[in-house]
């Protein structure tokens, strides 16, 4: 495996369900981030972790809960969703320190997600 | 505040010139990125930009003008694979990490 891989790639969930998403990263980062992308919106971030300790929360509602057990994976928790929850959930990675490209992450393929 | 302002939809035709204009208003200002993503794929690096003018790379390039807080990303000779989504994306530092502040993204749909 190579680069940033998410699984599942779909999941449809009702509002009682609690499920997980998973991402890992093969290229030595040390950063990880996860992204909600909704149709004609800018890519909302939610969580950020540097070296497993998480550095920023962007007042994502309790019902997602996030993991990252070291430095290659990551993972986030889902319970009592709703429908305006429904998005591609996009989990990113990055090399912040001694990058050429301040910034630069390595996105995976998304996990699209439909809570009914 | 925050800001990165991108058209949401753009058209044109194959084997045309199309410019995708970005403006933003951020802190930290630390480059600007454009990624490409077809749809139901991860987003992938384009271009990188930090210092003022022209990068040039085969069939794309991206300008930046840091004083007017401006970018744009022009495709030659487009291609119907070129039908994709287009992120203008600024990187910040925000203390602990460089963030990136995405715009919309422009859908660009290429015509025969």
């Amino acid at each position: 495996e190579t680069g940033v891989t998410q699984t599942p790639r779909h999941l449809v969930m009702g509002m009682t369900n609690k499920k997980s998403l998973k991402c890992e990263q093969h290229l030595g980062h040390n950063a990880m981030y996860w992204y909600k992308q909704s149709a004609k919106k800018p890519l909302e971030l939610m969580f950020v972790y540097n070296f497993k300790e998480q550095t920023e929360n962007n007042s994502v509602p309790s019902r997602f809960s996030p993991e990252c057990p070291n430095s290659s994976h990551l993972f986030l928790h889902l319970h009592t969703l709703q429908p305006e929850d429904s998005a591609l959930y996009l989990c990113a990675s990055s090399q912040d320190r001694g990058s050429g490209r301040p910034g630069e992450q390595y996105f995976g393929p998304g996990t699209r997600l439909t809570v009914t | 505040g925050q800001n990165i302002d991108q058209p949401t939809e753009m058209t044109a035709t194959e084997g045309a010139i199309v410019q995708i204009n970005c403006t933003y208003q951020t802190s930290g200002f630390n480059g600007l990125f454009w990624y490409q993503q077809h749809a139901g794929e991860a987003p992938t690096f384009l271009s990188y930009n930090v210092l003022d003018g022209l990068e040039e790379k085969g069939r794309f390039s991206s300008f930046l003008s840091r004083s007017k807080g401006y970018s744009y990303l022009l495709l030659k000779e487009l291609q119907m694979k070129d039908s994709a989504s287009y992120l203008c994306a600024v990187s910040a530092w925000g203390g602990a990490t460089n963030k990136l502040i995405f715009g919309t993204g422009t859908l660009l749909a290429v015509q025969p």
